[in-house]
């Protein structure tokens, strides 16, 4: 099984400021057939289904603010929010959809410092 | 609108049975991979199974294996999970995703399940 790894678990940032997420897979998730890299964001807030937030390693969601981003191939990738807003507050996910079975990171907790 | 609603969960015995649906509007439900992916609670997202457009093709997590059963209905526009032999450690929110270009851009709302005694 691929193994995904966040880190931090949590974050505080200031409003405005920026925050940092960082994904571990325990295996490439780029298939070199096409060079894409399976990897997936989402967004998850209390009481709701999580949200689709960046594909492809870096390719944001229609409907997906500017402020996030999404960067990294192979094994290491980031997802960036470069200026916190109030309605960012969050866990966030990592995935791979690269083999089965499909899998996920721990999850980090963006908080407001 | 896209929408996908779950429905089917609640509470069951230990080793009791259940049938989740998930049922699809918005959108042709034949022409999407559909997935189930659960969450128990506070803790973090686990796939659970797969399925292909024709519902020929199915793929579930080792955890799940044997005793879950992931199906469709084409014409009916609905996903389901048959659920057996649970277990304690399958309580969670149950959650129908559907499958574009590799990733999951619709959920439904989810559906709980308890398993307890």
């Amino acid at each position: 099984d691929i193994v995904m790894t966040q880190s931090p678990d949590s974050l505080a940032v200031s409003l405005g400021e920026r925050a940092t997420i960082n994904c571990k897979s325990s295996q490439t998730v780029l298939y070199s057939s096409n060079n894409k890299n399976y990897l997936t964001w989402y967004q998850q807030k209390p009481g709701q289904p999580p949200k689709l937030l960046i594909y492809w390693a870096s390719t944001r969601e229609s409907g997906v603010p500017d402020r996030f981003s999404g960067s990294g191939s192979g094994t290491d990738f980031t997802l960036t929010i470069s200026s916190l807003q109030a309605e960012d507050v969050a866990v966030y996910y990592c995935q791979q959809h690269y083999t089965t079975p499909l899998t996920f990171g721990q999850g980090t907790k963006v908080e407001i410092k | 609108e896209v929408q996908l609603v779950e429905s089917g969960g609640g509470l069951v015995q230990p080793g009791g049975s259940l049938r989740l649906s998930c049922a699809a509007s918005g959108f042709t439900l034949s022409s999407y991979w559909m997935h189930w992916v659960r969450q128990g609670p506070g803790k973090g997202l686990v796939w659970v199974s797969r399925i292909n457009s024709d519902g020929s093709t199915t793929t579930y997590a080792d955890s799940v294996k044997g005793r879950f059963t992931i199906s469709r209905d084409n014409a009916k526009n609905t996903l389901y999970l048959q659920m057996s032999s649970l277990r304690p450690e399958d309580t969670a929110v149950y959650y129908c995703t559907r499958s574009s270009t590799g990733t999951w851009d619709q959920w439904g709302q989810g559906t709980l399940v308890t398993v307890s005694s």
